[in-house]
């Protein structure tokens, strides 16, 4: 089955640069969307359809895929970035939806 | 902007059935969408229970398949999830969420409800 892997934990100083990778096979060729998830609270969407911003999302907030990795970056890291990260796709081969394990972020 | 809230038993015993409804508002469920439940055990990462369109097509989680259960109903604007047997793994928070189609992204979710599994 389909498996989207996450690093557990990602780690930044104020007002510098995170990444956070979503690897599965040939990503590429899927279609990827990031959501935000701060304790206590639903996920939000941050980024859709591998590079979209939705409305009221930061600039701060990017997407991109290709190949075998897709990767959310987050510029210019405030306190309030802090949360958990989840990438997911849809799986035409089985027809569900596949999550990533989630990223901490941290931001130091 | 549309709105949905979950709604339910808080407890369910072990090996009996887990039944929650969402309620949809500012949002006619007759017009499209996929609706969706997503879980979360306490702790851990999201999971997709399953999707049903307003017509009644579903897609569902092949690891829970054999328990679950999703209906509209579109007079109402409300759709439901209904899980078998269930055990203490069940537990977690329970979130309704829509997607326009199957590799659109959940762009609306509830709030979340928590439901324990209790022996």
């Amino acid at each position: 089955s389909y498996v989207l892997s996450q690093p557990p934990s990602v780690s930044v100083a104020p007002q510098m640069t995170a990444s956070i990778s979503c690897g599965g096979d040939d990503i590429g060729s899927k279609t990827v969307h990031w959501y935000q998830q701060k304790p206590g609270q639903a996920p939000v969407l941050v980024v859709s359809y591998d590079t979209d911003r939705p409305s009221g999302i930061p600039e701060r907030f990017s997407g991109a895929s290709s190949g075998t990795s897709a990767t959310l970056t987050i510029s210019r890291v405030e306190a309030g970035d802090e949360a958990d990260y989840y990438c997911q796709v849809w799986d035409t081969d089985t027809n569900r939806v596949v999550f990533g394990g989630g990223t901490k972020l941290t931001v130091l | 902007q549309v709105q949905l809230q979950e709604s339910g038993p808080r407890l369910v015993k072990s090996s009996e059935t887990l039944s929650l409804t969402c309620a949809v508002s500012s949002y006619s469920m007759k017009n499209g969408y996929y609706w969706v439940w997503i879980r979360q055990s306490p702790g851990k990462g999201l999971e997709w229970i399953g999707s049903i369109y307003h017509s009644g097509t579903t897609y569902y989680s092949p690891s829970l398949r054999s328990r679950v259960s999703m209906s509209v109903d579109t007079s109402e604007n409300e759709f439901s999830l209904t899980l078998t047997s269930v055990t203490a793994a069940d537990t977690a928070f329970y979130y309704c969420s829509r997607q326009m189609n199957t590799r659109h992204p959940f762009d609306s979710w509830g709030q979340g409800t928590l439901v324990t599994v209790s022996s």
